[in-house]
């Protein structure tokens, strides 16, 4: 029972251009999401995160976008850069704030940015 | 500097046998977790201590066990390994529960 589904296993992107990673949730409950990203042979690594109160967080490069009527987000990455070239993880929490810190993860998808 | 770290990288054992997978942290963090990686790259949380305090045990068999002797180490034993414990563990650690969690370079097992 996957609560937090993407659907793309693989994006590929060329350099300089806008990368959109989308990511679905089932849980109402999940009031904070993140995004990670993880090379081969190593763990994963934050990115960026949104809370439920907003619907968009920057960070440079890096823009999540929430929309929690329809329970989904995305991850723009512009512009897009060869190291960039990963796999980029949602995952989302029901337990921010309290004493859990639950993390639900998707599949992962790999995106590709070619010069 | 390593923030989160693991030992051993890679573990390959035979069916039945017991192993552990140690991991610690030098952020200073409060709070730390042990997920599973398995062969569809679904990560999933399997355990979470706070303050040597265990606070997350999603329906793990009991042939996992935890075990915190001190806020920066989180240690994962495995009795009577079997073939489906084959795997990626991970290990990652927060300021508290809820923070963004950093991740070790996580542990790849295989059972024969």
């Amino acid at each position: 029972d996957q609560q937090v589904k993407q659907n793309s296993p693989s994006l590929s992107v060329q350099e300089g251009r806008i990368s959109i990673l989308n990511c679905d949730y089932t849980n109402s409950m999940f009031d904070y999401f993140l995004w990670y990203k993880k090379y081969p042979a190593e763990g994963p690594t934050f990115l960026i995160s949104i809370s439920s109160i907003k619907d968009k967080n920057e960070d440079g490069r890096f823009t999540v976008f929430l929309n929690k009527s329809a329970k989904h987000l995305s991850l723009h990455i512009v512009p897009s850069q060869p190291g960039d070239s990963a796999v980029y993880f949602c995952a989302a929490s029901p337990d921010r704030g309290s004493t859990l810190g639950r993390l639900y993860f998707g599949r992962g998808t790999q995106l590709t940015v070619w010069p | 500097d390593t923030a989160v770290s693991q030992t051993p990288k890679y573990l390959v054992t035979q069916m039945g046998n017991d192993k552990s997978i140690k991991c610690e942290q030098n952020l200073g963090h409060d709070t730390m977790y042990w997920y599973k990686q398995d062969s569809k790259k679904f990560l999933k949380i399997m355990f979470s201590y706070n303050n040597k305090e265990l606070i997350i045990n999603e329906t793990v068999p009991n042939r996992f066990s935890p075990k915190s002797p001190d806020k920066a180490h989180l240690n994962l034993h495995i009795n009577s390994l079997e073939l489906g414990d084959s795997a990626v563990y991970f290990c990652a650690s927060s300021t508290r529960p809820g923070d963004e969690q950093f991740f070790g370079p996580g542990t790849r097992l295989t059972v024969l």
